[in-house]
């Protein structure tokens, strides 16, 4: 079935670097644009970064925009979020998630398929 | 950067009863690229609509969208035990995307 599972979280001092992972299954991931969304405790949801299908363009946050970088691996089904100058304010559940398209493969603007989440702590 | 405000924050419903949550746009959103989710505790999100009215896959048709421009609606026509959550609005517009703050739906 269509999957998406988050990986590489983990507690990192202020001013740190982290990469996450998402690996793909269950449908054609190239043909797909990726999203990251995070979620801080107890807070609601913030769209990070995104990427299309081909990875010609990238769109990010402007809370991230120069820390953070989208890329993907086509070949291996996997989205990564590289993030740099980490802060305690990027502390959260980050998830990737899977454009939406429609029949006619218009993007939805919307996110149809989400992983389970991976915690980042950025903390000293 | 378009703002989106839920209201209201919180609405305190018993199963049965119909449930309205208004989502507002600080400018006009295009009506194909507003979308609901919700959120259980401990869970991902889930698609629940997408172009402010079409319900995605699998999601029963007791929810239902609506609204064009800056306001909009999602409706739970008969509320069912595991439909208490939190919902979330979302608009997509000039490479950016953003959610509203939610609406946290708990048993009366």
């Amino acid at each position: 079935q269509v999957q998406l599972v988050e990986s590489g979280g983990g507690v990192v001092q202020p001013g740190g670097s982290l990469r996450l992972s998402c690996a793909a299954s269950g449908f054609t991931f190239s043909s797909y644009g990726m999203h990251w969304v995070r979620q801080a405790p107890g807070k609601g949801l913030e769209w990070v970064a995104f990427i299309r299908y081909d990875g010609s363009n990238k769109y990010y946050a402007d809370s991230v925009k120069g820390r953070f970088t989208i890329s993907r691996d086509n070949s291996k089904n996997t989205l990564y979020l590289q993030m740099n100058s980490l802060r305690a304010e990027d502390t959260a559940v980050y998830y990737c998630a899977k454009e939406g398209v429609g029949r006619f493969g218009e993007s939805l603007g919307a996110f149809d398929i989400w992983g389970q989440g991976t915690m980042v702590t950025v903390s000293s | 950067e378009i703002v989106l405000t839920q209201s209201p924050g919180t609405l305190s419903l018993s199963p049965g009863e119909r449930a309205t949550l208004s989502c507002r746009a600080s400018q006009s959103v295009s009506s194909s690229y507003l979308a609901w989710y919700q959120q259980k505790p401990g869970q991902a999100p889930r698609l629940l609509i997408y172009g402010a009215s079409s319900r995605a896959t699998g999601i029963p048709d007791r929810f239902s969208g609506s609204g064009s421009g800056t306001d909009f609606t999602l409706t739970i026509s008969r509320l069912e035990p595991e439909d208490f959550a939190v919902y979330y609005c979302q608009q997509y517009g000039s490479s950016q995307f953003t959610f509203g703050p939610g609406t946290k739906v708990d048993i009366k």
